[in-house]
């Protein structure tokens, strides 16, 4: 069975600060995916990245930045210098390649950004 | 390219009514994928279709909710005699393929 893991439930942090949201996942395929999804306050979600598991190399866009360890099962996602607009929900998701399995949810993480 | 279209964005229902959602995938996909997301929860896995067929519906209650994506038009989620948990939002994604989602805007259902 998969499952994703996102440990922390809220994280506050004052602007500019950077902040690290934890993944963890389980899986038995040997070739699967993982995403990071944005909900803001509107509800919508927002793409943030899709990794598959042959690539290990760490990803960096802008202010974010993604670390994939296929040791620890972790993809921990960072945001430098945090924004008030980068308030919001953010999800961590696993989907693997065999069969037609569907995307599954970890419970998310809050993140709130104070000025 | 229009991106995955869902309405309503909002639909108020009384209990016992039927509640329909309907979600556009984008254009050249062909799998479609329903998500509930509950107050406060992260987004449960539903139904998946490709056209014409239900492909796993797992996720699915085995009572009054059922799915289709006919060969024209979008695709459909239907409600059967609402209930007050059926409160949530739902989620569609279209996908060219498998392993990579798009999601609409989602539609919040209030049941009152």
């Amino acid at each position: 069975a998969q499952k994703v893991t996102q440990a922390q439930t809220e994280i506050s942090v004052v602007e500019k600060e950077d902040v690290t949201l934890d993944c963890v996942y389980e899986t038995r395929d040997t070739t699967y995916y993982l995403f990071w999804y944005k909900q803001p306050p509107s509800g919508e979600l927002v793409f943030l990245i899709r990794r598959n598991s042959f690539d290990e190399q760490n990803e960096i866009s802008g202010r974010y930045s993604w670390n994939f360890q296929k040791s620890t099962s972790s993809f921990n996602f960072t945001i430098t210098a945090s924004q008030v607009v980068d308030s919001a929900v953010y999800f961590c998701a696993l989907s693997g390649n065999s069969g037609n399995t569907p995307l599954v949810f970890g419970k998310g993480t809050r993140l709130s950004v104070i000025a | 390219n229009a991106g995955v279209m869902q309405n309503p964005r909002h639909l108020v229902r009384r209990r016992g009514q039927e509640a329909r959602l309907r979600c556009s995938p984008m254009k050249g996909h062909s799998h479609v994928y329903w998500y509930r997301q509950l107050p406060e929860e992260g987004l449960k896995f539903m139904v998946y279709l490709q056209k014409e067929n239900i492909i796993d519906e797992s996720g699915m209650p085995k009572e009054r909710f059922s799915a289709e994506f006919p060969k024209e038009g979008p695709s459909i989620l239907r409600i059967q005699q609402v209930v007050r948990g059926d409160s949530a939002a739902y989620f569609c994604a279209s996908s060219p393929r498998r392993g990579e989602a798009f999601f609409g805007q989602g539609t919040r259902l209030t049941v009152v």
